[in-house]
């Protein structure tokens, strides 16, 4: 079958550095996504990796490791603002996305 | 702006009593989508239009339908209404599907409470 794993719950300071792991088991790879979800809204897209390697997109990054199945969210200068869920996605060899069931952050003053 | 839109954004509906959820963009994207998703879940698909092209997710159930009379609008019609339906219904749309410009953007979404 078709996985996504990522941690449930992640606790951070305002101000630090947040690293959000994903590994993904699917048939076939078209890309992975990592969307924000604030409690009670829908996800907003925040990146796209395809390829290997680190995308940089102001105080986010997301880096792509295909042969390990793995991605990670990299969240720097954490701001209250910043506290949602973080869903990882992955898009399958039928052009289907596979969803994770999110990484809650809580970020504490 | 060009954006996904959902009405309403809450909805109250009485167990068994049908409802209908509207979605509609101005993106001018050819791929819509309906989700389902409970709290702390993923997000689950239940059905999406390639243009007028209709795919179901085989495990939504039949009492969920989808009308999408032209590119901007899309409907979820819930036939019977369960206590188990009670959810976000989150609405999505795509440039195209399987081309690499397949970035989902989604509206506010509606939440819906069975009575």
């Amino acid at each position: 079958g078709q996985n996504i794993d990522q941690p449930t719950e992640m606790t951070a300071t305002e101000g630090a550095i947040v690293q959000i792991n994903c590994t993904y088991q699917t048939s076939g790879f078209n890309g992975l996504f990592w969307y924000q979800q604030h409690a009670g809204e829908a996800p907003t897209f925040l990146s796209y990796n395809v390829l290997d390697g680190l995308e940089e997109k102001g105080r986010f990054s997301s880096f792509l490791s295909r042969s390990k199945g793995y991605s990670y969210l990299l969240l720097k200068e954490l701001q209250m603002k910043d506290s949602a869920s973080y869903l990882c996605a992955v898009m399958d060899s039928n052009y289907q996305l596979i969803w994770g069931a999110g990484t809650k952050l809580i970020i504490k003053p | 702006d060009a954006m996904v839109i959902q009405n309403p954004r809450y909805q109250v509906t009485q167990f068994g009593k049908p409802v209908t959820l509207s979605c509609s963009q101005t993106l001018n994207h050819n791929v819509m989508y309906w989700y389902q998703q409970k709290s702390s879940q993923a997000p689950k698909l239940l059905f999406h239009y390639y243009d007028k092209d209709f795919n179901n997710e085989a495990d939504t159930p039949d009492n969920f339908q989808s009308r999408r009379p032209n590119t901007s609008f899309c409907f979820l019609d819930i036939r019977s209404p369960g206590l188990g339906d009670a959810a976000m219904y989150l609405c999505a749309t795509s440039r195209d599907r399987g081309t690499g410009t397949d970035t989902q953007y989604f509206g506010p979404g509606t939440r819906l409470t069975v009575l």
